[in-house]
C-alpha cells in the first residue's frame, strides 16, 4: 500500500489528452510538499518529468504538465503520442515518515 | 555531463548483506545543493525509497527499512554506498542510485539525475 495513491493504469488514443491522479494526505502533499513526476520506460530508469508541482526539466516537451491542489496532483499528458505508452510515478516528502515517498505508479496505455 | 554507476554483486544469499556502491563523475558529491540516494524496485513493481544521504554524512532512511539500511559517502572517491543487512528474497530488485535535490530543512526534493540499475537477486 502505497502512502500516495495513483490509478494502476489509463489509456488513451494518439492525439488525446490523459490526466493521472496522486492522492496524497495532511502529511505529505495536503502539508505543502512538492509533488514530482517519473516517467519509466520498459526497462530504463525513471526519468524526471515534472518536478515542484509544475515544472519541467530541459528537454521535456510542454506536452506534459503537472498542477497540485490540496490533498491530490495530476499529471496531464495532451498529444499523446506512442512513445509516452510508459509507467509513471508521482513522489512527495512525507512528514510523518520523514522521508521521500512514492505512489504506486500508473500504467499508460497509447491505443 | 553527471553521471552515477552502480556496482556490485549481483547475487546476494538469503541472511546475508547486499552491499553496492555508486560511483558520480561529472560532479561532485560534496555540493550542498543535494543528497544522494538509494531507490529500488522488485521485478514488475512500483519504486521504492530506501534512503538518502549528504555529504556530511547525515541521513534520511525509509522507516520500514532503517532498522537494515546504512548508507555511506566516500567524498575522497566521489561515491556512496549503501548495506542492506539479513536479506530476504523480497529483497531481490533493481537498485538505483540517484542525485536527490535538498529542498529544504527536513524536506526532501526530486531525484534528478538516475543510474541504470544494477539487479540484485537474493537466492541461495
Amino acid at each position: 500500500q502505497s502512502v500516495l495513491t495513483q490509478p494502476p493504469s489509463v489509456s488513451g488514443a494518439p492525439g488525446q489528452r490523459v490526466t493521472i491522479s496522486c492522492t496524497g494526505s495532511s502529511s505529505n502533499i495536503g502539508a505543502g510538499y512538492d509533488v514530482h513526476w517519473y516517467q519509466q520506460l520498459s526497462g530504463t530508469a525513471p526519468k524526471l518529468l515534472v518536478y515542484g508541482n509544475s515544472n519541467r526539466p530541459s528537454g521535456v516537451p510542454d506536452r506534459f504538465s503537472g498542477s497540485k491542489s490540496g490533498t491530490s496532483a495530476s499529471l496531464a499528458i495532451t498529444g499523446l503520442q506512442a512513445e509516452d505508452e510508459a509507467d509513471y510515478y508521482c513522489q512527495s516528502y512525507d512528514s510523518s515518515l520523514s522521508g521521500s515517498v512514492f505512489g504506486g505508479g500508473t500504467k499508460l496505455t497509447v491505443l | 555531463q553527471l553521471q552515477l554507476q552502480e556496482s556490485g554483486p549481483g547475487l546476494v544469499k538469503p541472511s546475508e548483506t547486499l552491499s553496492l556502491t555508486c560511483t558520480v563523475s561529472g560532479a561532485s558529491i560534496t555540493t550542498t545543493s543535494f543528497y544522494w540516494g538509494w531507490i529500488r524496485q522488485p521485478p514488475g513493481k512500483g519504486l521504492e525509497w530506501i534512503g538518502s544521504i549528504y555529504y556530511n554524512g547525515n541521513t534520511y532512511y525509509n522507516p520500514s527499512l532503517k532498522s537494515r539500511v546504512t548508507i555511506s559517502v566516500d567524498t575522497s572517491n566521489n561515491q556512496f554506498s549503501l548495506k542492506l543487512s539479513s536479506v530476504p528474497a523480497a529483497d531481490t530488485a533493481v537498485y538505483y542510485c540517484a542525485r536527490h535535490f535538498r529542498a529544504g530543512y527536513n524536506n526532501l526534493g526530486y531525484f534528478d539525475f538516475w543510474g541504470q540499475g544494477t539487479l540484485v537477486t537474493v537466492s541461495s
